[in-house]
This record gives C-alpha cells, sequence and structure tokens, in this order.
C-alpha cells in the first residue's frame, strides 16, 4: 500500500534551516508529483511547492520562492524540503503529499512539526 | 497572487444536504483548475477526497460528490453523518502552482 512516511519533529532556532524528509513506498516513486503544505497552528493548509519525482522539475509558491528548495533521492525514494532563514511564524506541521495521475492529490504523509523558538 | 475563497463555516443537522464552493479571484473556476478537495479532522492529516472536479478516491463515502456550480468548485455532502464534521479544504490549480481555500469548518 502506498505510504508517505515523514522525519521526526525539529526544534529550531531563527536564522536556521529546517530540512524534512517524506520517504515514500508502495509505488513507483519516481512516476510521480511530491507537494509540500503547511499548517500554522490553529491556520489553514498552505501550499508550498512540488517536485516531479521523475525528472526533477520543481515549483514553487512565490511566497517561499526565495526560502524553500526541494529535492529527490531516487534511491531511497525521498523527497526533502528545506526551507532556510527561519522566522517564529514559520513554526507549523509540514506535510508532503503525492500527486498522482488525473491532477489528483491523494496520500499525505503523517506530518512533521517544526518548531522556531529561541 | 490568487486568493481562493470558502465558506468559513457551516452548521448541519446529521441527515441533511449542504454544499461547500471553492471560489477564485481570478474569475469562474473551471475543469483546467483541477479542484481537489480534502477533509481534515482535529489532530489528523489531511485526507484526500475529491479529484479533478468531480473524481472520488477509492476511499470517498459515496455522500459526498464534486461540482462545477455557478462559476465555482462545488462539494456536496447528502445526507450528511456526524462523523463528516471536520474542516474541507479546496485546492486549486493556477498556472503551475497550487493554491488552498481557507477552508470551510462543518459542524454537525
Amino acid at each position: 500500500q502506498v505510504q508517505l512516511v515523514q522525519s521526526g519533529a525539529e526544534v529550531k532556532k531563527p536564522g536556521a534551516s529546517v530540512r524534512v524528509s517524506c520517504k515514500a513506498s508502495g509505488y513507483t516513486f519516481t512516476s510521480c508529483t511530491i507537494h509540500w503544505v503547511r499548517q500554522a497552528p490553529g491556520q489553514g493548509l498552505e501550499w508550498m511547492g512540488w517536485i516531479n519525482a521523475g525528472n526533477t522539475e520543481t515549483r514553487y509558491s512565490q511566497k517561499f520562492q526565495a526560502r524553500v528548495t526541494i529535492t529527490r533521492d531516487t534511491s531511497a525514494s525521498t523527497a526533502y524540503m528545506e526551507l532556510s532563514n527561519l522566522k517564529s511564524e514559520d513554526t507549523a506541521m509540514y506535510y508532503c503529499a503525492r500527486q498522482s495521475g488525473g491532477s489528483a492529490f491523494d496520500y499525505w504523509g503523517q506530518g512533521t512539526l517544526v518548531t522556531v523558538s529561541s | 497572487q490568487t486568493v481562493v475563497t470558502q465558506e468559513p463555516s457551516l452548521t448541519v443537522s446529521p441527515g441533511e444536504t449542504v454544499t461547500l464552493t471553492c471560489a477564485s479571484s481570478t474569475g469562474a473556476v473551471t475543469s483546467g483548475y483541477f479542484p481537489n478537495w480534502s477533509q481534515q479532522k482535529p489532530g489528523q492529516a489531511p485526507r484526500a477526497l475529491i479529484y479533478s472536479t468531480s473524481n472520488k478516491q477509492s476511499w470517498t463515502p459515496a455522500r459526498f460528490s464534486g461540482s462545477l456550480l455557478g462559476g465555482k468548485a462545488a462539494l456536496t455532502l447528502s445526507g450528511v453523518q456526524p462523523e463528516d464534521e471536520a474542516a474541507y479544504y479546496c485546492l486549486l490549480f493556477q498556472g503551475d502552482v497550487w493554491v488552498f481555500g481557507g477552508g470551510t469548518k462543518l459542524t454537525v
């Protein structure tokens, strides 16, 4: 069965960077796109960007363009999201989600809590 | 930046039918926006329900349906159940990026 398993919670200081991983299993990793979405405490979902796991093409939300990098390692069937120059407002749950054929968002990771605090 | 608007909250009684909508600041929502709908309960990750306007995931209950209605994407719950109490988010494709709506908190 398809699973997206994310790395564990992180606590970072302002100005630092964080990298969150999303390990995929149960399907051919390079056949789908992986998206990253975040949710601040008590707030809605916010789309950050995507990576085509087959050809590494990426697109980012304008809001995060300057600070986010999404990569993948096909040998590990894992996608990564790195967010730099962290601020307290970046404290949020970060999710990865799979987009399969037909523009379908189907499977989601369990989420990774990133806390930014001095 | 495109803004996607949903009703902030709706309240329904069990067994009723309710329609949630999703509008884009760029104009009428069409099938080319590939509307997706997800459900999120407190403390849980979102769960996908509908993709490409009206297609259901294999696990989506039959009472959920998606459509285009009056220039908006719509999610209809026919015969609402108590377990449908959750936040519902629409997601629209805009060019080469995706944008979430603010979410609708459905109280049953």
